[in-house]
């Protein structure tokens, strides 16, 4: 069980136009996802906090109107990279946590979408 | 504020040598402590978790064990194949207010040769 889907595993866009990514938790609800987009040295950074009916939180450094992110269900998250640049290219994954757990519980991630920008 | 820190890869070792990777953290509160592992091209899998002081996580012959008083949880495994080799992260997650933070390490890169 906890299976978290993320789609399209991979995209290459033009510079200029919008991507949207999807992330789906299959067999469970999920009042919260996380998005990270990961660098080539492998770190990974959380980009936001997603909420199920509410607004995004933020990290520090993340721009809110260029990665927009839409918690419409308990089952389904989306980020769209607005404007894409080439500088947006990179690995982005997302990951559920099951509603009604607390932080002892660990995180369900999806297998990443790989975005470049042409 | 909270961070993790583990040593830094890439880590080459033949097939069943024995296996270290630090992971050390900082934190306020009584997080809890969790190694996920990424195979090439796909997304995190959690391998193991500890949730409070002296616990011991253990999977598909990996341990850690949760070192309150040296603030660590070093991952280890008697003898690697080659199908371990992956990146694996050390992560923390803890409460703050109402919600809870996951805080992840960058990850060491493991080598494995046959």
């Amino acid at each position: 069980g906890a299976v978290v889907s993320q789609h399209p595993s991979w995209v290459i866009c033009k510079s200029g136009t919008s991507v949207k990514i999807e992330c789906r938790s299959l067999d469970f609800q999920a009042t919260t996802m996380f998005w990270y987009r990961q660098f080539p040295k492998q770190s990974l950074m959380l980009m936001a906090t997603s909420n199920e009916g509410s607004k995004a939180t933020y990290e520090q450094g993340v721009e809110k109107d260029k990665f927009l992110i839409n918690h419409a269900s308990l089952t389904l998250s989306t980020l769209t990279v607005t404007s894409a640049h080439p500088e947006d290219s990179s690995f982005y994954i997302c990951s559920a946590s099951r509603t009604g757990v607390d932080y002892n519980s660990p995180l369900h991630f999806g297998n990443g979408t790989r975005l470049t920008v042409t | 504020g909270n961070s993790v820190t583990q040593m830094e890869g890439p880590v080459t070792l033949s097939e069943e040598a024995f296996l270290t990777i630090n992971c050390t953290y900082t934190a306020t509160g009584y997080p809890s402590l969790f190694w996920y592992v990424q195979y090439p091209g796909e997304g995190l899998q959690l391998l193991l978790k500890a949730t409070k002081a002296d616990d011991k996580g253990s999977n598909k012959g990996f341990e850690a064990t949760y070192r309150k008083e040296t603030t660590s949880f070093h991952l280890e495994k008697g003898s690697v194949q080659v199908s371990d080799s992956a990146v694996y992260f050390c992560a923390l997650s803890d409460r703050r207010g109402g919600t809870y933070k996951y805080i992840f390490g960058t990850g060491t890169r493991l080598k494995v040769l046959a």
